[in-house]
């Protein structure tokens, strides 16, 4: 599972507040990517980061904004939630060059009431 | 990345071999196949890739024709936990930032 952890796993907000989600690694991958999946839209990368305070945005960043202060995390921020963000939310991490993967931590379930 | 065609959905048997199809005719040269997974609220899982050999590894079998414009994923021996939605990503290596490409995918579904 490449060490990679989630948090809060699930969260119930309201519109207007703010969410941070958390994406924690323990391999000192240099990669980190959040993605949402929706239901009929499949994953779609939102951010993702090349290294310490290296980010970069994906094909669905409107609403989000991201920090990586360190190595091992990755911190996904809706500045004022909407219901649209309502989703499943992914994190992954770029392994090993010769293979390219990704592997994935377990989701965090956020709705937006 | 080359666009997939993947089947929306197929069934299997437990114990028999689960042969899941993957077509891509507009692949280039230095474009590898990848297969994911997505097991039932977890997140997606990675299985196998390749370039033009046919690829093994302790999960599955990858089959790609010889003119590369289409795929098989085999799990040999099918198993309820392997129901799961399947994916088939056509992309570059070491690419700037890793970006992977999710469609649709096949629903597999084991039944005993």
């Amino acid at each position: 599972d490449a060490g990679i952890t989630q948090s809060p796993r699930h969260k119930v907000t309201e519109t207007g507040t703010p969410v941070t989600l958390r994406c924690h690694q323990t391999e000192n991958h240099r990669y980190m990517y959040w993605y949402r999946q929706d239901p009929g839209h499949g994953l779609r990368l939102i951010h993702y980061s090349y290294g310490v305070k290296d980010t970069d945005k994906g094909e669905v960043s409107d609403g989000y904004s991201v920090s990586r202060s360190k190595t091992e995390d990755f911190l996904l921020t809706l500045e004022s939630a909407t219901s649209s963000q309502t989703s499943v939310y992914f994190c992954a991490i770029r392994g090993h060059p010769t293979t390219d993967t990704q592997y994935f931590g377990p989701g965090t379930r956020l709705t937006v009431l | 990345d080359a666009k997939t065609t993947q089947p929306p959905s197929m069934d299997c048997a437990e114990g028999r071999a689960a042969n899941l199809p993957c077509n891509h005719s507009t692949i280039s040269g230095n474009e590898y196949v990848y297969w994911y997974r997505q097991i039932h609220s977890q997140g997606p899982q990675y299985i196998i890739h390749g370039l033009k050999n046919n690829e093994t590894n302790e999960m599955a079998s990858l089959i790609i024709t010889e003119d590369r414009k289409s795929s098989t994923l085999i799990l040999p021996h099918a198993t309820l936990r392997d129901t799961a939605v399947y994916y088939c990503i056509v992309r570059l290596l070491r690419t700037s930032y890793g970006k992977l490409t999710f469609g649709q995918g096949t629903i597999l579904t084991v039944h005993p």
